[in-house]
């Protein structure tokens, strides 16, 4: 059974600041990754997705990175805003696009 | 493309009634849809997928009968609680994937119905 986990659970920093949101996984059987943002009583908005052969993947001031190998996979947030306040979930796929499992997330907060 | 819509955003029922909750996929068909449920502070758990015109595939621990989901067409899903109960409340969020998924086998989610159980 895939095991999510996503460290830190919270975090709060300056804006402007470059972070690093880490999640790691037990099942490394994965077809692909999914990173998503969900606002506070929001649905998902999906941010990034890596195919398993793959290493990274870019979206203007995101970078997402997997090794699947070792079951992890690291969210690198370029020049924080306070509009990147959110809670940041991972979600691997073990299941060809029918089986995602959720991380516990990670709850950021960026201050002016 | 790939919007994913819910209805509705939020429902407030008396204990022991039903709630039927949509998810429709806008612009694509989706042959596979998703139904997920996330309680307050806690992440997504998929309570079961369903396949357009077959039944849907329950995870452990989700009471089917309790859960109903009806797949019928290949836009449209539907999630109902039955006899709903306090402890059914809860933020239900639904995805789907494209039939033409290319190679990316992405799930693109709808914006949640929060569900209040009096």
């Amino acid at each position: 059974k895939q095991e999510v986990t996503q460290i830190p659970a919270a975090l709060s920093v300056p804006e402007g600041e470059n972070l690093v949101l880490n999640c790691s996984f037990t099942d490394s059987a994965i077809y692909n990754l999914q990173w998503f943002r969900q606002d506070p009583g929001k649905g998902l908005t999906s941010l990034l997705l890596i195919q398993s052969s793959q290493r990274e993947q870019t979206s203007g001031r995101l970078n997402a990175s997997l090794d699947k190998s070792s079951g992890r996979s690291t969210l690198y947030i370029a020049a924080s805003q306070p509009g990147d306040s959110a809670t940041y979930l991972c979600a691997p796929d073990t299941g060809g696009g029918n089986k995602l499992t959720f991380g516990t997330g990670t709850q950021l907060k960026v201050e002016l | 493309g790939a919007v994913v819509s819910q209805h509705p955003s939020w429902v407030i029922c008396k204990s022991g009634t039903s709630v039927k909750i949509e998810c429709r996929s806008l612009d694509f068909q989706a042959t596979t849809m998703f139904w997920y449920r996330q309680f307050p502070k806690q992440s997504l758990m998929l309570m079961a997928t369903s396949n357009e015109g077959s039944k849907a595939t329950y995870e452990q621990g989700v009471e089917k009968d309790k859960f109903l989901i009806n797949h019928a067409s290949l836009t449209l899903s539907t999630l109902t609680v039955t006899s709903a109960h306090p402890e059914d409340s809860s933020f239900y969020i639904c995805s789907a994937r494209d039939r033409v998924s290319g190679v990316y086998n992405e799930q693109f989610f709808g914006p949640g119905t929060r569900l209040t159980v009096l």
